[in-house]
């Protein structure tokens, strides 16, 4: 079974600090990796996914994660953060080549501090 | 392209009320997942369908709970009778269904669910 773990429940950071949401995952086999973002009262949009090749994955919004093997991780990365990013971030892991359930963690609350 | 679809946004019942929530997919995305997600949690799977099969509802709670997606296209859940705990957040979301292409799933906004 698939699992994933983020530690910090709340992130607070001032505005164009950088900032870094940590994320752990645990699988027997392949996964794809995902980081949604929700914003207050709406549902989840997907930031960005790893699939395969390059480690270093971005979206559109400057945000960037890395997948690394070794240590079962897919932290979540801005150098400049705005207080347009405040939302609930929820790394997600689903199992590769399979029409399977995504698994969420507990999510990462960005508080954006002026 | 239209996204996934939820009605309605919010809804106040009292317990031992039931409710039914509805969902439109995304079109041509054969798997449709309902998923809970209570305040301060991440969103957890109570059941996916691949068009109109059930393929995973092990953490549905059967006894109150009910889903059904009968012409493979759009899917109602209900909750009878509706209990405090259920206060939740339920999200809607769609695939491509089992393809090489099918790597995210897609969500609604969402029901707010509140039981008093």
């Amino acid at each position: 079974a698939q699992s994933v773990t983020q530690l910090d429940s709340q992130v607070p950071v001032f505005e164009e600090a950088p900032v870094e949401l940590r994320c752990n995952y645990s699988s027997s086999v392949s996964v794809y990796l995902f980081w949604y973002v929700q914003y207050p009262n709406q549902g989840l949009q997907l930031l960005l996914k790893y699939l395969s090749g390059s480690t270093l994955v971005e979206s559109i919004n400057g945000f960037e994660a890395e997948f690394n093997k070794s240590q079962t991780s897919f932290h979540l990365r801005k150098p400049s953060v705005h207080i347009s990013d405040t939302a609930e971030y929820f790394c997600a892991v689903r199992r590769m080549n399979r029409d399977d359930k995504i698994i969420f963690g507990k999510g990462t609350r960005l508080h954006i501090l002026p | 392209e239209a996204g996934v679809a939820q009605s309605p946004r919010y809804k106040i019942i009292e317990k031992r009320q039931s409710v039914a929530f509805w969902c439109n997919p995304i079109s041509g995305h054969a798997t449709l997942y309902w998923y809970q997600q209570i305040l301060g949690q991440g969103p957890k799977l109570l059941i996916q369908f691949q068009n109109n099969g059930v393929v995973d509802d092990s953490q549905l709670p059967k006894d109150r709970f009910s889903a059904e997606r009968l012409k493979g296209v759009d899917s109602t859940l209900k909750i009878q009778p509706a209990k405090l705990e259920d206060s939740a957040v339920y999200l809607c979301a769609s695939s491509l269904g089992f393809t090489f292409m099918n790597t995210e799933a897609f969500f609604g906004q969402g029901t707010r669910l509140t039981v008093v």
